[in-house]
């Protein structure tokens, strides 16, 4: 199992682009979702599902926008870049979201919005 | 809004064990406590979690305390590898509220 992945592990991009962060997992998991981490702070859920077809709202939704067509995939899309979009991106995992459920994390991508 | 309360940072020697507390005076009785850590440049990883009693696992240990307020992740001896940023995590809604975390550092 590759686990989760997620691309590009790096991006820059100037203020305005769209772009499309990338995750995908093969452990069958129907729980995935979106956190970013700014430098000294923890991790901040962006948005997350529960299963394709069903997306909701995390505490930091604004700016960015998701969608879940199938099991596998959970793209994240930055809508039109601002500097303060620069951050870790981290995708994650686990089985049906439940509380005693693992969640597997991807190695993040780094995102810098000039 | 987290409700976990953590050191900012900790030390310990190589071969050492470590105990990182965690406040947690909020938590209901059906909340687990979590706990991940995440190493330099990489993303956050299960370490162990419980509800009640004590938990090992061949990472660490969680001692709980009797009022469920407070817990304490144990690694029994520490290595330069666990040099991390140690998170004690609760569920709120459908997902975990990462705090800041405790930055471990661990001397040779």
């Amino acid at each position: 199992n590759a686990g989760v992945t997620q691309t590009p592990k790096f991006q820059v991009l100037k203020t305005g682009q769209s772009m499309t962060l990338q995750c995908a997992q093969d452990m069958n998991h129907e729980y995935m979702s979106w956190y970013r981490q700014d430098p000294g702070m923890g991790l901040r859920l962006i948005h997350y599902s529960v299963g394709a077809g069903i997306t909701d709202q995390g505490e930091v939704p604004n700016g960015y926008n998701v969608s879940r067509s199938t099991t596998e995939d959970f793209p994240l899309r930055l809508l039109s870049a601002a500097p303060s979009q620069t951050s870790v991106y981290f995708c994650a995992s686990s089985y049906v979201g439940g509380q005693t459920d693992t969640q597997y994390f991807g190695p993040g991508t780094r995102l810098t919005v000039l | 809004d987290a409700k976990t309360t953590q050191p900012n940072s900790m030390e310990s020697n190589e071969e050492e064990p470590v105990h990182l507390p965690c406040n947690h005076s909020t938590i209901s009785g059906t909340d687990y406590i979590h706990w991940y850590r995440q190493l330099p440049s990489q993303g956050p990883e299960y370490v162990i979690h419980g509800l009640t009693s004590n938990v090992n696992n061949r990472m660490a240990s969680l001692a709980i305390a009797e009022d469920r307020k407070s817990s304490t992740l144990i690694l029994h001896r520490a290595t330069l590898r666990d040099a991390a940023v140690y998170y004690c995590i609760l569920y709120y809604g459908q997902n975990f509220v990462f705090g800041p975390g405790t930055r471990l550092s661990v001397l040779p």
